[in-house]
């Protein structure tokens, strides 16, 4: 899979919105985007994924750049939860079930 | 439904010592895996399974072994288990082989000492 390049940490205030950047510059054709989070002493948990277009759903929205070489994940209105690991992952469709491949990813501190 | 419950949730262990540590889905999820996570990195992938009766290795394998005789259980067993073993395992599950367009269900983990 590609690599992805992400902050280590990002700061914010709560009930703001965040923008959290990943880059994929290497990204291929068959490459979905994926973001998981991991709250403190939790297995990660699934935010959202897509491949060309922006995707929303009850947690987040991923905007992908027309390029597809950068995304953001949106979070519209930070809460003290939201507190956590981001990781940004890209996952070739074409390739079989050897898992994830997680990095350090971002982690994201809120304010109140 | 629970999603994917993990058993025990500490557990300490002596050099040499074997354990299995327990992993359960009940979403008839095809694929399963266990992730190890050390200090202040991401997780790695150990082993995996694509459904009853299959197997196969991951990044990080040695010195663990796991079985799937049916769809919901995937047990991981340590053999000899060794300090640098000590971290925080996570067993993962989604309903596809192929996890390009899956999302994966975490278990809550379990962390393991090796004195």
């Amino acid at each position: 899979d590609a690599k992805t390049t992400q902050p280590n940490s990002m700061e914010s205030n709560e009930e703001e919105p965040v923008h959290l950047p990943c880059n994929h510059s290497t990204i291929s054709g068959t490459d979905y985007i994926h973001w998981y989070r991991q709250l403190p002493s939790q297995g990660p948990e699934y935010v959202i994924h897509g491949l060309t277009s922006n995707v929303n759903n009850r947690m987040a929205s991923l905007a992908i750049a027309e390029d597809r070489k950068s995304s953001t994940l949106i979070l519209h209105r930070a809460t003290l939860r939201d507190a956590a690991v981001y990781y940004c992952i890209l996952r070739d469709v074409r390739r079989g079930a050897d898992g994830l491949t997680f990095g350090k990813g971002t982690h994201l501190i809120i304010q109140p | 439904n629970a999603g994917v419950t993990q058993t025990p949730k500490f557990q300490v262990l002596k050099t040499g010592q074997s354990m299995t540590l327990q992993c359960a889905q009940d979403m008839n999820h095809e694929y399963m895996s266990w992730y190890r996570q050390d200090p202040g990195m991401g997780l790695r992938l150990i082993h995996y399974s694509v459904g009853a009766g299959i197997t196969d290795q991951g990044e990080v394998p040695n010195g663990y072994n796991v079985s799937r005789s049916t769809t919901e259980d995937f047990p991981l067993r340590l053999l000899s288990a060794a300090p640098s073993q000590t971290s925080v395992y996570f067993c993962a599950s989604s309903y596809r082989v192929g996890t390009g367009n899956n999302e994966q269900f975490f278990g809550p983990g379990t962390r393991l000492t090796v004195l």
